[in-house]
């Protein structure tokens, strides 16, 4: 039983294109985030919702979309990429935002997004 | 200063030695230290979770916090080859969404 998964693993795409990665977790959590993980291994925080609302937006740039069809998934949207998005993007959740024990968060796969 | 620092490594150590692994912050709200292990093109899984200052056991994995010096520690006895990965640490503070990561240390057990 996989708990967080995504899909794509690998996505290799040209420049200016849109591109989706799909995350979805099937451990009843309120919280799904988004991660970027860049080439020196820094795990840098996107966005987070929690039940279907976002309650985190780092800078990020507006081309970056996330949406939230319910609180199992959580998607992100990549408009007119560029040759520094390239990176590994982690889908996590948790039960729930505040921080205490039950705020572990549990990493989906990875995305590798190589933009060409 | 960046709010969590973390010497990236590599840390090379043959089989069966003791590994320290360290992590530097500056937030004094930070009251959640976690360390998370990640292996090659894998997502971090969390290994050790502790909570304010003190020590946490867990079969060969020990994690220590000391708050008054801004300082945790992951220590791992008798290492093996299946330990080599990446160590992330990771801290949280009461009413904030979000972790704070460390750049992670790698470790190599060599055989």
């Amino acid at each position: 039983d996989t708990a967080v998964s995504q899909t794509p693993k690998y996505l290799v795409t040209q420049m200016g294109n849109d591109k989706s990665i799909k995350c979805e977790q099937n451990l009843g959590h309120d919280t799904m985030y988004w991660y970027k993980q860049d080439s020196k291994k820094f795990l840098k925080i996107m966005f987070s919702y929690n039940n279907k609302e976002l309650i985190i937006n780092e800078t990020v740039p507006n081309r970056f979309s996330p949406k939230s069809p319910d609180k199992a998934h959580l998607n992100l949207h990549i408009n007119s990429l560029e040759l520094g998005d390239s990176a590994v993007y982690f889908c996590a959740s948790s039960r729930r935002t505040t921080g205490d024990s039950q705020d572990t968060q549990y990493f989906g796969p990875g995305t590798r997004l190589t933009v060409l | 200063q960046k709010e969590v620092e973390q010497d990236p490594g590599p840390l090379s150590v043959p089989e069966g030695a003791i590994v320290s692994l360290n992590c530097t912050y500056s937030n004094s709200a930070f009251q959640y230290f976690m360390w998370y292990r990640q292996y090659s093109r894998k997502g971090p899984e969390l290994l050790m979770y502790t909570y304010s200052s003190g020590n946490k056991e867990d079969g060969r994995f020990t994690a220590q916090v000391d708050k008054s010096s801004k300082y945790i520690s992951l220590f791992i006895r008798d290492s093996q080859p299946s330990d080599s990965a990446t160590y992330l640490c990771a801290m949280g503070a009461r009413g904030y969404s979000t972790l704070t990561f460390g750049k992670g240390t790698m470790l190599l057990v060599s055989p």
